[in-house]
């Protein structure tokens, strides 16, 4: 099983819509939790970290599943400017005391006018 | 502030030739970390380091040399360049590893780097 696994879409939605990612991790001892955001040959840009109590940022809206061991990002009134691959990203302890990030595939969305 | 910056953006090598990647930050992050990224695999930890003057394998170290001489530059080294070594290369940095967490990382534009 993959440490951090995401359906990798494409995610095609009509501009306006609502439209949600899940990603799954297997390190139920992980403590920090992120989405972030891939333009097509950019580098990954912080889009919000997430939350145990779930937090919003204007239409993003993460949510953290513990006790299932999933994370959700949840995208309100899609913009053509949304369009991107979203990272699910979570910590894992390595070599020891150490924290890393595993960075999962991606989910594609395609947002269509 | 420049934030996280990589040289050069692209580069072909033949096999077997050698090249450095320089990565530098302003941020005064102490962590700084190198990266690849390939079509369907995601973002795979080559090294890293928690100061200056340290250095760490990551997930895929084999084939890769770094250095942290100065905190704000972290080199990555290519020996003995291989086709397998065709990828994107990322650098990021963070300030802190949290307490039983991770900070942010902060990530470079990118070295996009074919090997013949």
């Amino acid at each position: 099983r993959k440490e951090v696994e995401q359906d990798p879409g494409p995610f095609n939605v009509p501009e306006g819509a609502t439209v949600a990612f899940n990603c799954t991790y297997s390190n139920s001892a992980s403590q920090s939790f992120f989405w972030y955001r891939q333009d097509c040959r950019k580098e990954p840009k912080l889009l919000m970290s997430v939350y145990s109590s779930g937090n919003e940022d204007g239409r993003f809206t993460a949510q953290l599943n513990r006790a299932s061991q999933y994370i959700s990002l949840l995208i309100r009134d899609s913009k053509l400017s949304d369009s991107a691959t979203y990272l699910c990203v979570v910590n894992m302890r390595y070599g020891g005391a150490t924290n890393k990030l595993i960075f999962g595939t991606g989910t594609l969305l395609a947002v269509q006018p | 502030n420049a934030g996280v910056t990589q040289t050069p953006k692209f580069r072909v090598l033949k096999t077997g030739q050698s090249m450095t990647l320089l990565c530098a930050q302003d941020m005064n992050h102490e962590y700084m970390y190198w990266y690849r990224q390939d079509p369907g695999m995601g973002l795979r930890l080559i090294h890293y380091s928690v100061g200056e003057g340290t250095t760490a394998k990551g997930e895929v170290p084999d084939g890769y040399n770094v250095s942290r001489l100065k905190k704000q530059n972290f080199l990555l080294g290519l020996e003995s360049a291989a086709p397998s070594q065709t990828s994107v290369y990322f650098c990021a940095s963070s300030y802190e590893q949290l307490a039983g967490g991770t900070d942010t990382q902060y990530f470079g534009p990118g070295t996009r780097l074919t090997v013949l």
